[in-house]
């Protein structure tokens, strides 16, 4: 398996630019979350999705920031319009989970370094 | 909530040496998972070491061991033999099994390891 993939691996763009990351989970994982690392605050959950649906989007900075999920096999966090403290990587995980019981670890991708300028 | 703290920010060891890891965390629950991911520089996120927290026996593999008390909520990371191949960012997260959190990870702010040799 390819594990998580995520792209692109760096992004570069302006203040105010719209700005898409994409995920593609492991297949067969059912459990999808966005993660943000920054030196600041470290890695923070943004949002976490199960069986596409969102479930938890407490984390989720703000409205310039929306997920969508709409098949089992591809995710987006978009940033609209994006700003210079929205720099940080972002990471994409997946797992295989039912309620109550633990099925897998979390994978990761190796996470989008978005840098806004 | 759950919370996971990692109070020591950086840490170095010489290559061939033993370190220890501290994690704290704090929580209501009885059924949950603890872990311990490793960040290298390449950024991506690797599981290094997992612990059922009903399990009373400490979890190991290979040069890597915790120390788990669960009465203390401490869930320190032994690296034995250490190599400079360990020279990363470690995090050390929780899992709750709650119905309702979907195998969904709360990272402590990591600990910057440097093995010198």
């Amino acid at each position: 398996d390819a594990g998580v993939i995520q792209s692109p691996r760096h992004e570069v763009t302006e203040m105010g630019q719209e700005v898409t990351l994409r995920c593609k989970p492991i297949s067969g994982h059912n459990s999808l979350f966005w993660y943000r690392q920054t030196m600041m605050r470290g890695l923070e959950l943004l949002i976490y999705f199960n069986n596409n649906v969102p479930i938890d989007d407490s984390g989720m900075p703000e409205d310039r920031f929306s997920a969508k999920m709409p098949n089992a096999s591809f995710s987006t966090l978009k940033i609209q319009p994006s700003e210079p403290r929205d720099s940080a990587v972002y990471f994409c995980a997946s797992s295989r989970s039912l309620r109550g019981t633990y099925n897998s670890p979390l994978h990761f991708g190796n996470g989008t370094r978005l840098t806004v300028t | 909530a759950q919370t996971v703290t990692q109070s020591q920010p950086e840490m170095s060891v010489q290559e061939a040496e033993t370190v220890t890891l501290s994690c704290t965390y704090d929580t209501s629950e009885n059924n949950y998972y603890l872990f311990w991911y490793k960040q290298p520089p390449s950024r991506q996120m690797i599981l290094v070491i997992r612990q059922e927290a009903y399990k009373q026996q400490n979890a190991t593999e290979n040069r890597f061991s915790v120390n788990f008390q669960k009465a203390a909520k401490s869930f320190s990371l032994k690296i034995s033999d250490s190599q400079l191949g360990d020279t990363a960012m470690y995090f050390c997260a929780f899992m709750t099994l709650d119905n309702n959190a979907g195998n969904m990870l709360t990272f402590g702010g990591g600990t910057r390891l440097m093995v010198k040799p």
